[in-house]
């Protein structure tokens, strides 16, 4: 089947808009996961799903970041009142099982730049 | 906080030689992982090492596992222009599912 789908691959807002990332994970996967990548750096861990609960969102920078995952499957990263310090590279990740070994795969990422 | 260390952040050879690029820590890992990303793209997974002291290859590339399970290293040899990416290590902590990033390794290899 399909990989990791994310959309818009790339988004141009302004400083103080509302932005909504989308993340269609590979079908059956139960676990997702949503990184941050700034230039120059690996990607950051920001919050992880199991199911439809986030099991861990100890990586979201501040309160304007928020995701949800209502049925288990796509999963929405949202910024309000966005900054110029948010521009970077989201990528998502989702994986069969959320074990150490388990492989984690990546979709291609959604561009945010803040202007 | 980047836990993980790479060196060298960048790499530009020649093809046909060999490169070893290096992921450092003070922290232990249960595995590490090693991925190539190519611009545009998200990391592919390369490898998984889980034990001290093991290595894997993977065609012409070689991968170690320090005894301690604190570093790794990749090693390519004969090295080709499809080779060309940003190498990343990851760590996994204990039974955390999370991966820690280092920074990469930007590989340029020359025709």
């Amino acid at each position: 089947g399909a990989g990791v789908s994310q959309t818009p691959s790339n988004k141009v807002t302004e400083k103080g808009k509302y932005v909504e990332l989308r993340c269609d994970p590979i079908s059956g996967h139960t676990a997702l996961y949503w990184y941050r990548q700034s230039l120059g750096q690996g990607p950051e861990f920001l919050i992880y799903f199991q199911g439809t609960g986030a099991a861990d969102d100890s990586g979201l920078p501040n309160d304007r970041f928020f995701a949800v995952r209502p049925e288990g499957s796509v999963s929405t990263l949202k910024i309000q009142r966005t900054e110029r310090g948010d521009s970077a590279v989201y990528l998502c990740a989702s994986s069969l099982f959320s074990t150490v070994a388990n492989e984690q795969f990546f979709g291609p990422g959604t561009r945010l730049t803040v202007l | 906080t980047q836990l993980l260390e790479q060196s060298p952040q960048f790499l530009s050879i020649q093809e046909g030689e060999n490169l070893t690029v290096y992921c450092n820590s003070s922290s232990v890992f249960s595995s590490l992982q090693w991925y190539r990303q190519e611009p545009g793209e998200g990391p592919v997974l390369l490898v998984t090492v889980v034990t001290g002291g093991e290595v894997k290859k993977l065609k012409r590339l070689t991968f170690q596992f320090g005894d301690a399970r604190k570093d790794s290293s990749l090693h390519i040899t004969a090295a080709q222009p499809g080779d060309t990416g940003l190498y990343l290590c990851a760590g996994v902590e204990g039974s955390n599912y999370k991966l820690t990033f280092g920074k990469g390794t930007l590989l340029t290899v020359n025709p």
